[in-house]
């Protein structure tokens, strides 16, 4: 899992600001999952990313967040507006094909983001 | 809908004990894959172990061995003469196949986690 790259590790908005968090896949990985841990919770699925398509964004909130994997760079997650509730810990993860489980879903060290 | 229950939300022991996590899980599928990772106090997700439904062997790995059981849908994990450095939360999860080609969802559902503390 250390060949997912996710920055910044900690961030701190105030309510009403923009968050973005950035994922780097594995090398050689095309497709990328966001999943958010809330505190004492497990962490769940929000969104499926291939590059420059969204697969699935079924476990996204429907407003203020969207994600994006552009042809080039990193994948970004973007929370408009934060408010305390957003504050969690934001894993990226990365495959090597669609199949989590043949192919080990890797994740990153996680995005810790606080609103205050 | 499937679910992951790790029943045990906090455990501690005494350093060279032996401790296991407990897993169950619920789903429709016949087809599946289960996950154990575990979060240090650093925060990331490190994986353990993957294990498809039609594999009920047990797997030692080290310290760390994992005893699937389909008929109780559980998935235990033991770690044998914990250390400190074991201290960390434990996640069980699972994913459900994809029908009709037998390879997992990308949707991991995970439970709640269990805290291990171990204490020198």
């Amino acid at each position: 899992n250390a060949g997912v790259m996710q920055n910044p590790r900690h961030l701190v908005r105030r309510r009403g600001q923009e968050a973005r968090l950035r994922c780097s896949p594995m090398k050689g990985h095309s497709h990328v999952y966001w999943y958010r841990q809330l505190p004492e919770e497990g962490l769940k699925f929000m969104v499926y990313l291939q590059k420059e398509n969204i697969i699935d964004e079924s476990g996204m909130p429907k407003e203020r967040f969207s994600a994006e994997f552009p042809k080039e760079g990193p994948s970004i997650l973007r929370i408009q507006q934060v408010v305390r509730g957003d504050s969690a810990a934001y894993f990226c993860a990365s495959s090597l094909t669609r199949d989590g489980s043949g192919n080990t879903i890797y994740f990153g060290e996680g995005s810790w983001l606080t609103v205050v | 809908a499937q679910k992951v229950t790790q029943a045990q939300t906090e455990i501690s022991v005494v350093e060279k004990e032996d401790v296991t996590l407990d897993c169950v899980y619920e789903t429709r599928d016949t087809t599946y894959y289960l996950f154990w990772y575990k979060q240090p106090p650093s925060g990331e997700l490190v994986f353990l172990i993957r294990r498809n439904s039609f594999d009920e062997q047990n797997e030692i790995s080290g310290r760390y061995s994992w005893n699937f059981q389909k008929s109780t849908s559980s998935f235990n994990f033991t770690i044998t003469a914990s250390q400190v450095v074991d201290s960390a939360v434990y996640f069980c999860a699972l994913s459900e196949a994809i029908w009709g080609s037998g390879a997992g969802s990308y949707q991991l559902t995970f439970g709640k986690g269990t805290k291990l503390s171990v204490i020198p």
